[in-house]
């Protein structure tokens, strides 16, 4: 199994709902990554776990809080949403962390969650 | 700090025409170049890396070579098809991040 799973594919939310994005590999990798992503634009990185541990925040707002229940899931819970925040938000693993220099040690994506804030 | 340029604007080209997008990038060290690629609503994949100067990676007809001298990682493909049109994204590695250039729109007509 070389995927990175994401559910689910489209949500659409009001701004006082709580909702949560879920994202599963089974690939042994140790590394955990939400990014989000705007039209036209490049990902951004919000959360790394590593190991099961929060190792970096990109100063992502409280409404966004991420969980790791174990070495192969990662969530995102969802409360209060803004409609900017709307976007694409991307899950990605990795072997290990991001400060392996063997080159090997890549980012798998999977598809996506496309979320509508109204 | 480390940062990754991709040349402005979408890139609109025949069926088997040649393609190159220009990546050039700044950074401390020798990090690692990656080239991802974006289908229409889809995630990023993987299209190619290198490790180190020199270096070539390729993949499905695409080529990009680490050239150090030059800070550049271009990516080049002989042929294009329709179906290689997608968002292309140059990427550098380092301080435990990915960074991302702005990618490029490439849209191949039949």
């Amino acid at each position: 199994d070389t995927e990175v799973t994401q559910t689910p594919k489209h949500l659409v939310m009001g701004m006082t709902n709580k909702k949560s994005l879920k994202c599963e590999q089974h690939m042994g990798h140790r590394a955990m990554y939400w990014y989000k992503q705007k039209a036209k634009k490049p990902p951004e990185l919000m959360f790394v776990y590593s190991y099961e541990k929060l190792s970096i925040n990109e100063s992502v707002p409280s409404r966004f809080s991420p969980e790791c229940p174990n070495s192969s899931l990662l969530n995102l819970h969802l409360h209060a949403l803004q409609p900017e925040d709307s976007a694409l938000y991307l899950c990605a693993s990795s072997q290990i962390g991001l400060a392996d220099i063997s080159g090997a040690n890549v980012l798998t994506f999977g598809a996506g969650s496309r979320l509508t804030v109204l | 700090g480390n940062s990754v340029t991709q040349m402005e604007g979408p890139v609109t080209l025949s069926e088997e025409a040649f393609l190159t997008i220009n990546c050039t990038y700044t950074a401390t060290g020798y990090p690692s170049l990656f080239w991802y690629v974006q289908y229409p609503g889809e995630g990023l994949q993987l299209l190619l890396k290198a490790t180190k100067a020199d270096d070539k990676g390729s993949n499905k007809g695409f080529e990009a070579t680490y050239r150090k001298e030059t800070t550049s990682f271009h990516l080049e493909k002989g042929s294009v098809q329709v179906s290689d049109s997608a968002v292309y994204f140059c990427a550098l590695k380092g301080n435990n991040r990915l960074a991302f250039g702005k990618g490029n729109q490439v849209v191949v007509i039949p």
